[in-house]
């Protein structure tokens, strides 16, 4: 199985900052990772699809890089609402997997 | 507007079975591959199982390989995970996934608000 690791497990951040999210699959698995937002007692929300393609009606702020094994998921100006738990996932093969979690939370 | 409505949770002995449901409505549902994920309480989310539009090609997470079967009612517009065997470490919040299209390559664009198995005597 392809295990995901995050980094880091949480983040406290302000209104406006930048933040960077890390995952990091354990092969290769090409472009094909996701990334979703969740919050407290809410289903998780789709953000981007094939590392870098952001989901109809998520806002431009949010972007996703990388390839192979290191991926990124930038919040270029942090808003009240993007405080949540933010996942990264590999859709290469099955299982398809997880990674841990990263908290955002605010400073 | 894509809705994905799950149903059929609750509280279940050790041991047991239970059917959830998930309706599915504003897509083509025979077309799009769907999912299962579940979340243990204060936990991280984990896949569970997928199958294909057609309903040929199914996958499973090892944990529940053996005791859970995916099956979708296309007629329907219905995804099923039917659940045996079910053990305390089961309990979660179950949630039906909508994939970006036929395969999972994209993963998944659309989630249903989650119906909540807990297994405890």
């Amino acid at each position: 199985d392809i295990q995901m690791t995050q980094s880091p497990s949480s983040v406290s951040a302000s209104v406006g900052d930048r933040v960077t999210i890390t995952c990091r699959a354990s092969q290769g698995i090409s472009s094909w990772l996701a990334w979703y937002q969740q919050k407290p007692g809410k289903a998780p929300k789709s953000l981007i699809y094939a590392a870098s393609s952001l989901q109809s009606g998520v806002p431009s702020r949010f972007s996703g890089s990388g390839s192979g094994t290191d991926f990124t998921l930038t919040i270029s100006s942090l808003q009240p609402e993007d405080f949540a738990t933010y996942y990264c996932q590999q859709t290469n093969s099955f299982p398809m997997t997880f990674g841990q979690g990263t908290r955002l939370e605010m400073k | 507007e894509v809705q994905l409505v799950e149903s059929g949770g609750g509280l279940v002995q050790p041991g047991g079975s239970l059917r959830l449901s998930c309706a599915a409505a504003g897509f083509t549902f025979s077309t799009i591959a769907m999912s299962w994920v579940r979340q243990a309480p204060g936990k991280g989310l984990e896949w569970v199982s997928a199958i294909g539009g057609s309903g040929v090609s199914i996958y499973y997470a090892d944990s529940v390989k053996g005791r859970f079967t995916i099956s979708r009612d296309n007629s329907k517009n219905t995804l099923y995970l039917q659940m045996n065997s079910l053990r305390a470490e089961d309990t979660a919040v179950y949630y039906c996934a909508k994939a970006g299209g036929s395969s999972h390559y994209n993963g998944f664009d659309s989630w249903g608000q989650g119906t909540m198995v807990t297994v405890s005597s």
